[in-house]
């Protein structure tokens, strides 16, 4: 297994438009978070998946963040009517359930909003 | 609502030497699990350790160990005998002790550089 796979690695796109990301987890993991990270902070916590359900979201999020997961494997990452505050990186990881499971992090995708 | 502070943004530390990272937590969970990530500057986030708050001895993993004072509410990273490729961001997070909570808290992070 080559671990968490993330696509693209960058993105600009222009105010307005709307972008999609991809994560590709861990194949035996059933855990699946979408983490965006700006610098200087610590990630901060969007949304997750247990298997193909989404169990929680952030508060935070508004409606213009969407998440996917619809075979419980890949998920998706959809930004709509995009603004300067969304860049980022966003991060994705995944895990087995249990509390004391650690993340495996893939390699985020940068946004820059222009 | 959960809250992990990390209060050293930077720290150095001489190759060989061992070096401390802070990290303190705020919580109303009863049961919960304090984990240290290191984050390279190629940004992949690795996953170094784990405790749990109900845990009596301190989780140790190779040359890393978690310093739990449950007291204090402190889960200080000890890293031992520095080595150049230690030099990364650390990252200490917390999450509920619920098989279905899925959601971890982080704080800001502390910049190691080890010196040669």
């Amino acid at each position: 297994d080559t671990g968490v796979s993330q696509d693209p690695r960058h993105k600009i796109t222009k105010r307005g438009q709307n972008v999609t990301f991809r994560c590709d987890p861990i194949s035996e993991h059933n855990r699946l978070y979408w983490y965006r990270q700006t610098l200087g902070q610590g990630p901060e916590f969007l949304t997750y998946f247990q298997n193909e359900a989404q169990l929680e979201k952030s508060r935070l999020l508004s409606d213009r963040f969407s998440a996917e997961r619809p075979k419980g494997s890949f998920s998706t990452l959809e930004i709509q009517r995009t603004e300067q505050g969304d860049s980022a990186m966003y991060l994705c990881a995944s895990s087995v359930t249990g509390y004391n499971r650690g993340y495996t992090f893939g390699s985020g995708t940068r946004l820059t909003v222009v | 609502a959960q809250k992990i502070t990390q209060t050293q943004p930077g720290m150095f530390v001489q190759e060989k030497e061992a070096v401390t990272l802070d990290c303190t937590y705020d919580t109303s969970d009863q049961s919960y699990g304090l984990f240290w990530y290191k984050q390279p500057s190629s940004g992949e986030m690795i996953f170094l350790i784990y405790q749990g708050s109900y845990d009596e001895q301190n989780a140790t993993e190779g040359r890393y160990s978690l310093n739990f004072q449950k007291a204090r509410k402190s889960a200080n990273l000890v890293i031992s005998a520095s080595q150049l490729g230690d030099s990364a961001m650390y990252f200490c997070a917390m999450r509920e002790a619920n098989t279905n909570a899925g959601k971890s808290t982080f704080g800001d992070g502390t910049t190691l550089t080890v010196k040669p």
